[in-house]
Formats: C-alpha cells, structure tokens, sequence
C-alpha cells in the first residue's frame, strides 16, 4: 500500500498570502496524483488531477505541480473560502489512498 | 449537470447490515466506474471500493473486504453498497462518487453529499 504524507498537519495564513502544502508518497507515483479541497460539512471536491491540471471550474490561482515522489499545491493568493482541509490521493494502483490532510487556517 | 444521492444510511447495531444506494443522473451511467468513499467523525478520507462501469470489475479495501459487497443497476443509474457483519470501525459518512474518466483506478469527481452510517449498540 502506498502511503501518502501530508504536511505541514496545520497551516495558518491570513487572506492574500501564498499557501504552500506538500504531499510526499512511499514510492513514486508517476504523476497520478490528485489534490481535493473538503469545506466543513461538505463533500470533497477535486481541485487538481495528474498532478497539474486544474478540475473543471477551479480558479487559477490553484496549481499543482511535482513528480515521483514529492508534490505541492499551491494557492497564489487566498481568498476567505480557500481556509479548508485539502488531502492528496494517488491512483497508481490499488488500493487507492488518501493522505491525511492539511488544514488551512486564518492566522 | 451530474448528481449523485446517497441514502440508506442510519443506526445499526454491531454484526447488522446496511445496503447504501446512490442514484446517479446527468451523465451516461454506464459508462463510468462509481467509488464509495468514507470518512470517519473528525478523521481523513478513506477509499472503500470501486466498480466498472460494466459491472464486472470490483475492488474493495482491505478494512471492507468479505464483508461489504458493492453491486450497480446501470438500467436504474444506482449504485449500490451492502455492508454486512458491520463494526463500530465501519461508523463514517459514506460519499459515493464518479470515476472522472471511464477507468475504474481514477480520479473522484463529483461527489454526492454522503450519508452516515453509525454502527452502535
């Protein structure tokens, strides 16, 4: 089973600051990775599919990028519904995982 | 548009059953693989099962295996989740979800809203 790795657990960051999260995998994933977004009391919704192509409808300042083993998310400048939990999750083979999530806070 | 409704889910004790459906509408149901997807209270994601469009290809996890069995009615778009010798662990909101592609092994999207399973004496 491939284990994902989420970090940092917890980010806090005001509104218009840049949000770095990473997503670190056991074995390398190729680039069949994806980033979901989880608001409170709401369904996942995925942001970022095959490491870098932005779901239909998601803004531009959402981007993913990396390879193998080492992946980030990046939010350019957040905006107030961007403060959520969001989780990485492979799909190279099964079964498939999720990481364990980072929670964007505002500081 | 595509939606996905879950319902079936509700208090069951220890060692129950419980069958969770998901009718499906907007899209051509036969020709995407469907996902069950859970999350504990206050915990992370975690991938349940999945099936082929056709029906003829499952994957389950380990935590589910023997004891869940997911199934589809392509002629009612539904999706389908029997869960069988049922335990506290199995406690979760279940979200159905759509393959984003035809492959079974894809991406989640969309989602439905979920329905909780609660498995308690």
């Amino acid at each position: 089973e491939i284990v994902l790795t989420q970090s940092p657990a917890t980010l806090s960051l005001s509104p218009g600051e840049r949000a770095t999260l990473s997503c670190r995998a056991s074995q390398s994933l190729s680039s069949f990775l994806a980033w979901y977004q989880q608001n409170p009391g709401q369904a996942p919704r995925l942001l970022i599919y095959d490491a870098s192509n932005r779901a239909t409808g998601i803004p531009a300042r959402f981007s993913g990028s990396g390879s193998g083993t080492d992946f980030t998310l990046t939010i350019s400048s957040l905006e107030p519904e961007d403060f959520a939990v969001y989780y990485c999750q492979h799909r190279y083979n099964w079964p498939l995982t999720f990481g364990g999530g980072t929670k964007l806070e505002i500081k | 548009e595509v939606q996905l409704l879950e319902s079936g889910g509700g208090l069951v004790q220890p060692g129950g059953s419980l069958r969770l459906s998901c009718a499906a509408s907007g899209f051509s149901f036969s020709s995407y693989a469907m996902n069950w997807v859970r999350q504990a209270p206050g915990k992370g994601l975690e991938w349940v099962s999945t099936i082929s469009g056709s029906g003829d290809s499952t994957y389950y996890a380990d935590s589910v295996k023997g004891r869940f069995t997911i199934s589809r009615d392509n002629s009612q778009n539904t999706l389908y989740l029997q869960m069988n010798s049922l335990r506290a662990a199995d406690t979760a909101v279940y979200y159905c979800a759509k393959a984003r592609v035809a492959y079974p092994n894809s991406w989640f999207d969309p989602w439905g809203r979920g329905t909780l399973v609660t498995v308690s004496s």
